[in-house]
């Protein structure tokens, strides 16, 4: 079965600075997408950054960007410069390729709350 | 662009009473999904529909909840009898597609059963 860890419940990081958040994942599958998303307290889940596992490359989103680690299976989100508004809970999440009866399956970690310091 | 609406934000009842929660998705999206998120925890999906069609409901606990689409758009969650266990925030999302695509996530509604 497909598992998906985040080991840090808790991150702080002073502004302007850079923190990486850790995922890891558990998968026999080779072709499937992994997602960050971004909750911020009392407010709606937004993503931050996608990621297709064919893809050598890291995806960047202007101050995010991920480090992939297929054969490590790791997925670590990198946030640069950052910002008060970055403060939020982020939640690492897997999506398995389409089986034949047309399911596939979406699994999100638990979760690490990020601080930032002013 | 209007965003997932859900309603209502808070519902408050008592063990054993019935309760429902409402999803419009973004016009246009095809994939509708409902999760439950516990305090602490990442979302669980319950159903995933595509269009009208509930083409995974494997974790939805079909002896006491069951969901509806009509016509492919506005979606209902329903819950009866309510359990202690179920508090939770019920989380609405929609995508374009369901092939790896961008999932636009509702408010949620927070339940607590007393």
């Amino acid at each position: 079965a497909q598992t998906v860890t985040q080991s840090q419940p808790e991150m702080s990081v002073q502004e302007a600075e850079t923190v990486t958040l850790s995922c890891t994942y558990d998968t026999s599958e080779s072709d499937y997408y992994l997602f960050w998303y971004k909750q911020p307290p009392s407010r709606q889940m937004i993503l931050v950054i996608r990621q297709e596992a064919y893809k050598q490359q890291n995806a960047t989103e202007n101050r995010f960007s991920v480090n992939f680690q297929k054969a490590a299976k790791s997925f670590s989100l990198k946030i640069s410069d950052s910002q008060l508004g970055d403060a939020a809970m982020y939640f690492c999440a897997y999506r398995s390729p389409i089986i034949t009866s047309g399911t596939y399956k979406y699994i999100f970690g638990t979760g690490t709350r990020l601080k930032v310091l002013a | 662009e209007a965003g997932v609406v859900q309603s209502p934000r808070y519902k408050i009842i008592e063990k054993k009473q019935p309760v429902a929660f409402w999803c419009n998705p973004i016009s246009g999206h095809n994939t509708l999904y409902w999760y439950r998120q516990n305090l602490g925890q990442g979302p669980e999906l319950l159903i995933r529909y595509e269009n009208e069609e509930a083409v995974d409901d494997s974790q939805l606990p079909k002896d006491r909840f069951s969901a509806e689409r009509l016509k492919g758009v506005d979606s209902t969650l329903k819950i009866q009898p309510a359990e202690l266990g179920d508090s939770a925030v019920y989380l609405c999302a929609s995508s374009l597609d369901g092939v790896g695509d961008t999932q636009y996530f509702g408010p949620g509604t927070r339940l607590t059963v007393l």
